[in-house]
C-alpha cells in the first residue's frame, strides 16, 4: 500500500528557532500534499495545500510567512515553522494524493509530527 | 465551503455490542467521497471505511458499515461486535473532487469490557 512518512515524529525546540518537518511519499508520486494541524483533543485543521513546483495554497488565517511550505520533488514536501513560539506547539500531520487515477479516492496520511516549543 | 458535523463528542459501548456514530455534512457538490478515520493514541490516522457519493450501496468493511443517506447528507458509522481495540477517536471526513478534505470534530469512543 501507499506509505507516507513524516520526520521527525517529535521535536522540541527553543522559542525563536525554526523547525523543518518533512513529509515523504515512499512508494508513489504525489504532486499534491496537504498539511494539517491538530490541537489536543481537537480535529484536524487544513493549513495548506502543497503543490510540486509551485507555491502552496494557504487556508484563511494561516500565516504563510510563519509556515513555509516547499514541495521540491514529487515525493517530498517540507513544512518549516519559522521563529517558533510556544503557541505553535501542536501536532502536524501531512497527507498525500496518489498521482494518476486513484480508484480509492483516499489520501494517505503520515504518522504526524509533534512540535513542542519551549 | 463544506462542513462536517459530528454531534457526539463521546460515545461508549459495551464490548461485543453495536454502536453507531453520527455524521452530517453540507455540500453543494454532487461528486465527492466520504470517509471514517480512526485515530488511536498513537495519533496515526487509520482509514476505517470509504463511500463514493455516486454509489447508492452502503459500504461495508468487516464489522464496520455505513448508512449513507445522500439526500439527507448523513453518513453514520456502525461498529458491530465492538472490541477493546476499537477504542479511539473517530473522525468523519468529506473529500471534494479536488481532494480538499475536511474533518468533523471527532467522536471519542470508549469500549467497556
Amino acid at each position: 500500500g501507499a506509505v507516507v512518512s513524516q520526520h521527525p515524529s517529535w521535536v522540541i525546540c527553543k522559542s525563536g528557532t525554526s523547525v523543518k518537518i518533512e513529509c515523504r511519499s515512499l512508494d508513489f508520486q504525489a504532486t499534491t500534499m496537504f498539511w494539517y494541524r491538530q490541537f489536543p483533543k481537537q480535529s484536524l485543521m487544513l493549513m495548506a495545500t502543497s503543490n510540486e513546483g509551485s507555491k502552496a495554497t494557504y487556508e484563511q488565517g494561516v500565516e504563510k510567512d510563519k509556515f513555509l511550505i516547499n514541495h521540491a520533488s514529487l515525493t517530498l514536501s517540507t513544512l518549516t515553522v519559522t521563529s517558533a513560539h510556544p503557541e505553535d506547539s501542536s501536532f502536524y500531520i501531512c497527507s498525500a494524493r496518489l498521482d494518476g487515477l486513484s480508484r480509492t479516492g483516499e489520501l494517505f496520511f503520515g504518522e504526524g509530527s509533534r512540535l513542542t516549543v519551549l | 465551503a463544506q462542513t462536517v458535523t459530528q454531534s457526539q463528542p463521546e460515545m461508549s459501548v459495551q464490548e461485543a455490542e453495536t454502536v453507531t456514530l453520527s455524521c452530517t455534512y453540507d455540500t453543494s457538490e454532487s461528486d465527492y467521497y466520504l470517509f471514517w478515520y480512526k485515530q488511536p493514541p498513537s495519533r496515526q490516522m487509520i482509514l476505517v471505511i470509504r463511500q463514493e457519493a455516486y454509489k447508492q450501496q452502503n459500504a461495508t468493511e468487516n464489522r464496520f458499515s455505513v448508512n449513507f443517506q445522500k439526500a439527507a447528507k448523513s453518513f453514520s458509522l456502525k461498529i458491530s461486535d465492538s472490541q477493546l481495540g476499537d477504542a479511539a477517536m473517530y473522525f468523519c471526513a468529506y473529500r471534494s473532487p479536488d481532494y480538499d478534505m475536511r474533518f468533523g470534530a471527532g467522536t471519542r469512543l470508549t469500549v467497556k469490557p
